[in-house]
């Protein structure tokens, strides 16, 4: 089955900074990876996906790029401020109904 | 906004006994599915359901997990004969269609 793996584990960077959380995956079937939020004492919450027909996608301050060739895609997120703090989750799908999630990364933006 | 609620919060019970975790997806979403994340573990997939039956399982969804919506709001995780392993954050989760979810804030299951 698909592995998804995660990197860094943590992650810590100045407010204003950018921060990139970096995710590969194994199986080429797979076509669709969104990225999740989780706050503590809360579920994971959707902040961007992207689909394997397009290499890039933006939302104000989040970008996900996505390398088909290398099965690798990424989440940057510009301009952090500290309610950007929280684990992140990057997940892989192929038939949209079963994700195949990363181990996450804690991120702590220090004010 | 629309959220996916899950009760309890925590729930904890004896080695041996059977649990059932609640959700209740969101109001216009066609699919539903149970995740699990084992403490410092990934989250892992359980189960999907639409139209009434299961769509896909994973190996962890054995005989002892069964899934039902016993109405038109609710749908239902229920684990037969709880061992230790089970204690985990279960987390509900649906979508209007394939793709991209809301979960709800998961229910903590402590197994004694």
């Amino acid at each position: 089955g698909e592995n998804v793996e995660q990197h860094p584990s943590t992650l810590s960077v100045q407010e204003g900074d950018s921060a990139v959380i970096k995710c590969t995956y194994s199986d080429s079937a797979s076509n669709y990876f969104p990225w999740y939020k989780q706050e503590l004492g809360k579920g994971p919450q959707l902040i961007i996906d992207i689909r394997s027909n397009v290499g890039e996608k933006k939302d104000q301050r989040i970008a996900v790029t996505l390398n088909k060739t290398a099965k690798h895609f990424s989440l940057h997120i510009t301009e952090t401020q500290p309610e950007d703090s929280a684990v992140y989750f990057c997940a892989a799908s192929i038939s949209g109904n079963q994700f195949y999630f990363g181990t996450g990364t804690s991120l702590t933006v220090i004010p | 906004e629309p959220e996916v609620t899950q009760t309890p919060s925590h729930q904890v019970t004896q080695m041996g006994q059977e649990v059932i975790l609640r959700c209740v997806p969101i109001s216009n979403h066609l699919y539903f599915y149970w995740y699990r994340q084992i403490l410092g573990q990934k989250v892992e997939f359980l189960v999907s359901f639409y139209n009434n039956e299961i769509s896909e399982k994973s190996e962890i969804f054995d005989d002892q997990f069964s899934v039902e919506r016993p109405d038109g709001s609710n749908f239902t995780l229920k684990i037969r004969s709880t061992k230790l392993e089970d204690s985990a954050m279960y987390f509900c989760a649906s979508s209007e269609d394939l793709g991209g979810y809301t979960f709800g804030s998961g229910t903590r299951l402590t197994v004694v």
